[in-house]
């Protein structure tokens, strides 16, 4: 295990739900992403938080709305999703004083919208 | 030029074949350059990372060649075995920031 949760594993929702995912690290890192994973798609990066603070939202459509009330708690909060967003959900941390930029993921959500 | 492109998008391998795997990048500010590794079912995990300064680092059975001047850089899978099949995926970033740039990865198959 690398130290990341997610929950849940799977998920499918309507169109019209309301749905949050959640990540717990464990690792006393201070800096956590999210990440969604397509097929043939590279990881595209959606939000960063620092110390709480989020400090990169990558184009991201408000359907999607991140919390992050900890450091080591991360929420994704999806609304009113559309059928294209549904994909491998990751999360990720790191520690940003730490030599390198290595992160460690979580096994994803799997989310499915119908 | 913030991509990092890989190639091939899936390769098939004996058990003892020597998988290459290519990346290439045009921003020339990148510094940091890993490999991960993701098996079905699980997030991708840190396998090796190079910086610009060696052109070349090995650890175990995996090694990445860096050519600088042509900005690529390649794994090596050495005696490859079939637990070696996965999904790999090579990224980039600047410094010590957030953003790690990944490429579309590759699916590795090795048989027995």
């Amino acid at each position: 295990e690398t130290g990341v949760t997610q929950t849940p594993r799977h998920l499918v929702m309507g169109m019209t739900n309301k749905k949050s995912l959640k990540c717990e690290q464990h690792l006393g890192h201070n800096a956590m992403y999210w990440y969604k994973q397509s097929a043939k798609k590279p990881l595209e990066l959606m939000f960063v938080y620092n110390f709480k603070e989020q400090t990169e939202n990558n184009s991201v459509p408000s359907r999607f709305s991140p919390e992050c009330p900890n450091s080591s708690h991360l929420f994704l909060h999806l609304h009113t999703l559309q059928p294209e967003d549904s994909a491998l959900y990751l999360c990720a941390s790191s520690d940003p004083k730490g030599s390198g930029n290595e992160q460690f993921f979580g096994p994803g959500t799997r989310l499915t919208v119908l | 030029q913030q991509q990092v492109k890989q190639s091939p998008q899936s390769l098939i391998v004996q058990k003892g074949g020597i998988p290459i795997i290519n990346c290439a990048y045009e921003n020339t500010a990148f510094d940091y350059f890993p490999w991960y590794q993701q098996f079905p079912g699980k997030g991708p995990a840190l396998l090796i990372a190079i910086r610009p300064d060696v052109s070349e680092k090995k650890e175990g059975r995996f090694t990445i060649s860096f050519n600088k001047s042509a900005k690529q850089f390649s794994l090596h899978i050495m005696d490859s075995q079939p637990g070696d099949s996965a999904t790999y995926f090579c990224a980039a970033s600047i410094g010590n920031t957030d953003k790690l740039i990944f490429g579309t990865g590759t699916r590795l198959q090795v048989f027995p």
